[in-house]
């Protein structure tokens, strides 16, 4: 079974602090996806990044930056110098590599609020 | 035009009631998602259609029937739900490679938000 846990269901930040939000998975599968979602206030879930459990190195675009680590199960995002406009719902999502159409399974969610 | 448009966007029923929701994309995907997002819950999958065939079921109570008539249509139609059936509801798409993978990016609408009386 595949389980993806996000221990942090609310984080609240000053602009411009920097800010981790924790990704921890289990899976059995040796090849497997990882993903990071936002859900803003308006609803829809908006894809940030996917990962191959192959490639284990870390990622940087813009502001956002990913940590894989296969040893600890953990893919961790960092959003430097946070902005009001990151407020929303992060979600963390772990799928099969195979299957005729994906699942993803989703972690509860972390609600990060940046403060002006 | 957004991607994927989901409709209504609110419904208000009573556990009586018969109502259908709503899900269109364009973006020539060939696999399409029904989504549960209950308060405080991780995001439920429902339901999933690659190339208009149902693949996924996840023993969702038969009071869900959904339908999808061609690859860029999705129904989930509703029927003497209860209260607890309450949340929003998201559907999504995604592209479908050779031999059926997926790329795994799942492109979603804004959701119905559903409250049953």
């Amino acid at each position: 079974a595949q389980k993806v846990t996000q221990a942090q269901t609310e984080i609240s930040v000053v602009e411009k602090e920097d800010v981790t939000l924790d990704c921890v998975y289990e899976t059995r599968d040796t090849t497997y996806y990882l993903f990071w979602y936002k859900q803003p206030p308006s609803g829809e879930l908006v894809f940030l990044i996917r990962r191959n459990s192959f490639d284990e190195q870390n990622e940087i675009s813009g502001r956002y930056s990913w940590n894989f680590q296969k040893s600890t199960s953990s893919f961790n995002f960092t959003i430097t110098a946070s902005q009001v406009v990151d407020s929303a719902v992060y979600f963390c999502a772990l799928s099969r590599s195979s299957g005729s159409a994906r699942q993803l399974t989703f972690g509860s969610g972390t609600q990060l609020t940046v403060l002006p | 035009e957004t991607g994927v448009t989901q409709t209504p966007r609110h419904l208000v029923m009573g556990m009586t009631n018969k109502k259908s929701l709503k899900c269109e994309q364009h973006l020539g995907h060939n696999a399409m998602y029904w989504y549960k997002q209950s308060a405080k819950k991780p995001l439920e999958l429902m339901f999933v259609y690659n190339f208009k065939e149902q693949t996924e079921n996840n023993s969702v109570p038969s009071r869900f029937s959904p339908e999808c008539p061609n690859s860029s249509h999705l129904f989930l139609h509703l029927h003497t739900l209860q209260p607890e059936d309450s949340a929003l509801y998201l559907c999504a798409s995604s592209q479908t490679l050779g031999q059926g993978a997926q790329t795994g990016e799942l492109f979603f609408g804004e959701g119905s938000r559903l409250t049953v009386l």
